[in-house]
């Protein structure tokens, strides 16, 4: 089944503790992108990926990492969590760009305390 | 800048009304826009995008340059339309800006 997986789906972590959301996609995507959903904001993209060795700053990336090595992994690095962190983190793929649909995996609802 | 603009964050109709749901976006040049859904439990997922101009669940979306608007349709709203909609619009280098989304209530 075509899908994208995000790893975990909760995660409660402490100020400071370096953690990682994973996310693959098994569709051969060359667009991947990190967004987080806050209530009220709605969705904010943090960092983006083109292809393999790839990426770019969304409209909010400060304090986050990310890496594209290989094409179906875009994980996502919190090297310092704070809690205003603290969110429903989705990741997305497509097939070019944004011009085509993207492809959600189920959220990551991180809690930073 | 704002370049999707929802202004309705809750949207409550009664089952069999009619549903519509703003969105007006900045962007100079042609647009794409998207209208994505995300039912309770469920993922995000593609609703319908104006270049395609076929109707989805009942719903439809007109692309209005005159008053950059993409406003969202169905003539009768069911229960199961309940969900957050969000309009979207990708812009500068490969960035896709969505709205703050809609939460729409069906009440029976």
């Amino acid at each position: 089944e075509a899908q994208v997986t995000q790893n975990p789906r909760y995660l409660i972590t402490v100020t400071g503790k370096k953690l990682t959301v994973t996310c693959s996609q098994n569709m051969n995507h060359e667009y991947m992108s990190w967004y987080r959903q806050d209530p009220g904001l709605g969705l904010r993209q943090i960092y983006y990926s083109m292809n393999v060795e790839v990426t770019d700053k969304g409209d909010v990336p400060e304090g986050y990492k990310v890496s594209r090595k290989e094409k179906r992994n875009f994980p996502l690095i919190l090297e310092s969590p704070s809690p205003n962190q603290t969110s429903l983190y989705f990741c997305a793929s497509s097939s070019r760009s944004v011009g085509s649909p993207l492809h959600f995996g189920n959220g990551t609802r991180l809690t930073v305390t | 800048a704002q370049r999707v603009t929802q202004p309705e964050k809750l949207l409550s109709v009664f089952k069999g009304a009619p549903v519509e749901l703003k969105c007006n976006y900045s962007y100079s040049g042609s647009p794409e826009l998207f209208w994505y859904v995300q039912y309770s439990r469920q993922r995000l997922q593609l609703l319908l995008r104006h270049i395609s101009r076929e109707s989805i669940k009942g719903f439809t979306a007109d692309l209005n340059k005159g008053e950059t608007s993409f406003h969202l349709k169905k003539p009768f709203a069911q229960e199961e339309d309940s969900a957050m909609y969000y309009c979207a619009l990708p812009h500068g280098n490969n960035r896709l800006a969505f709205g703050k989304g809609n939460q729409v209530v069906v009440i029976p």
